[in-house]
């Protein structure tokens, strides 16, 4: 299994740019979340998913949108990339259970200049 | 709102001696707990959780010791090596009367060992 794994690994975007940071799992895990790391500080949950065709926002949504058409695959939406997004976003999953571990992608390290 | 945070967001320690990384929170309903590892350039790790109805849990070289009293959370590296480096998260997942699969975490706490 390659567990949770994210692409691009690096990007650079000029203001007002849109991209999709992709993240795909394969443990058939029904729950997902797209996190943001800023310098420094720890994880904020920017969305997550309990299920395919299922999405609800977390504590930082503003600016993102998601989608979860299949259960493997989680893509993270910027439509109009700022400044103050500047950061490293981690992609996890867990299969569902309240004491499940999640598990972490290695991460897109995001740069808006 | 409700947060978790840490008391000391570097420590420093000599190769092989023990390492205690704290953690507080202030969500009485919080009911599980767990601690990742986050090397550098990479995504966090688990290490290990612990549940409110326990005050303590060992795992290969750690161990993780719940105060519900204090609202405090700790993890203690045994004979701390060179790998152990890295920054160490503390998380909640607060019960919310129905299934709430999300984290909250703290800062982090950087840990440093020097050999």
């Amino acid at each position: 299994n390659a567990g949770v794994t994210q692409t691009p690994k690096f990007r650079i975007l000029k203001i007002g740019q849109s991209m999709t940071l992709q993240c795909t799992q394969d443990m058939n895990h029904n729950y997902m979340y797209w996190y943001r790391q800023d310098p420094g500080m720890g994880l904020k949950l920017i969305y997550y998913s309990v299920g395919a065709g299922i999405t609800d926002k977390g504590e930082v949504p503003n600016g993102y949108n998601v989608s979860r058409s299949t259960t493997e695959d989680f893509p993270l939406r910027l439509e109009l990339a700022a400044p103050s997004q500047t950061s490293v976003y981690f992609c996890a999953s867990t299969a569902g259970a309240r004491t499940d571990t999640q598990y972490f992608g290695p991460g897109t390290r995001l740069t808006v200049l | 709102g409700e947060s978790v945070g840490l008391h000391l967001p570097t420590l420093s320690v000599q190769e092989g001696d023990n390492s205690i990384i704290n953690c507080a929170y202030s969500n009485s309903a919080s009911d599980y707990f767990i601690w990742y590892k986050q090397e550098s350039g990479k995504g966090p790790q688990f290490i290990i959780d612990i549940r409110s109805n326990m005050d303590k849990r060992q795992g290969q070289r750690v161990t993780v010791l719940l105060n519900k009293t204090v609202k405090h959370l700790s993890l203690q590296i045994a004979a701390t090596q060179p790998g152990d480096s890295a920054v160490y998260f503390c998380a909640e997942k607060p019960y919310s009367g129905g299934s709430n699969y999300k984290l909250t975490f703290g800062k982090g706490t950087l840990l440093t060992v020097n050999p």
